[in-house]
């Protein structure tokens, strides 16, 4: 079966560079989300999309931003990066159902490393 | 007070035995609860799921949600070395938001 896909699985950057990570959700998918994961810690939410449309917001720095596009891919860009800004990202993508429940599952996440 | 609460362990638990895990939400009108596993370095993998109150079996696992005490439990049987990992609990619908609010793990040891 498809997974999430995300691209790419590591990057290295400088501090004040700019990254751009993207996320390919499972087919027919119609929601995304964008965690990041510290050493030793839980995923903390950023951001997430429905139908294309941002739909809620969670600790994201004003120096990211995302959006997801017209074939559902999604990108998560970073400027101005920052040595605590190295973490895992991952993607998620679930199928909001009637009632709401959406099982969400994770891509294999990107590295970054900024040094 | 965390929006979603674990003991993070570590919880050791010898082969063959039954692994309980635990967790804790803050908003009662939370609607859909997950646990995933995830290894260390790897993505979290979705391994149950449960939206009404009850016990839900899957396998070796078996979920169990009770709302009115806002508590969700994983319950792993017949333990195998494979199973140590991080167990996250998580909760979708705090707040009316559609994001996946994790606690912060639970670390388990299956020890052969």
């Amino acid at each position: 079966a498809a997974g999430v896909i995300q691209s790419p699985r590591h990057l290295i950057k400088e501090k004040r560079e700019t990254a751009t990570l993207k996320c390919y959700p499972i087919p027919r998918h119609d929601t995304v989300y964008w965690y990041q994961q510290g050493p030793g810690q839980d995923p903390q939410f950023l951001i997430s999309f429905y139908e294309k449309m941002q739909s809620d917001k969670g600790s994201i720095p004003d120096r990211f931003s995302a959006q997801q596009f017209s074939d559902y891919h999604s990108e998560l860009n970073m400027s101005s990066l920052e040595l605590g800004d190295s973490a895992l990202y991952f993607c998620a993508s679930g199928l909001l159902g009637v009632a709401g429940n959406t099982e969400a599952f994770f891509g294999q996440g990107t590295r970054l490393t900024v040094v | 007070q965390k929006e979603v609460e674990q003991n993070s362990g570590p919880l050791s638990v010898p082969e063959g035995a039954i692994a309980s895990l635990n967790c804790t939400y803050s908003d009662r009108v939370s609607q859909s609860f997950f646990w995933y596993r995830q290894y260390s370095g790897k993505s979290p993998e979705l391994i149950m799921s449960i939206y009404s109150n009850g016990d839900k079996e899957d396998g070796r696992f078996t979920a169990q949600l009770n709302k009115a005490s806002q508590y969700v439990s994983l319950l792993i049987r017949d333990s195998q070395p494979s199973d140590s990992a991080t167990y996250l609990c998580a909760v979708n619908g705090i707040q009316g938001a559609q994001k996946l609010v994790f606690g912060q793990g639970t670390r388990l040891t299956i020890n052969p």
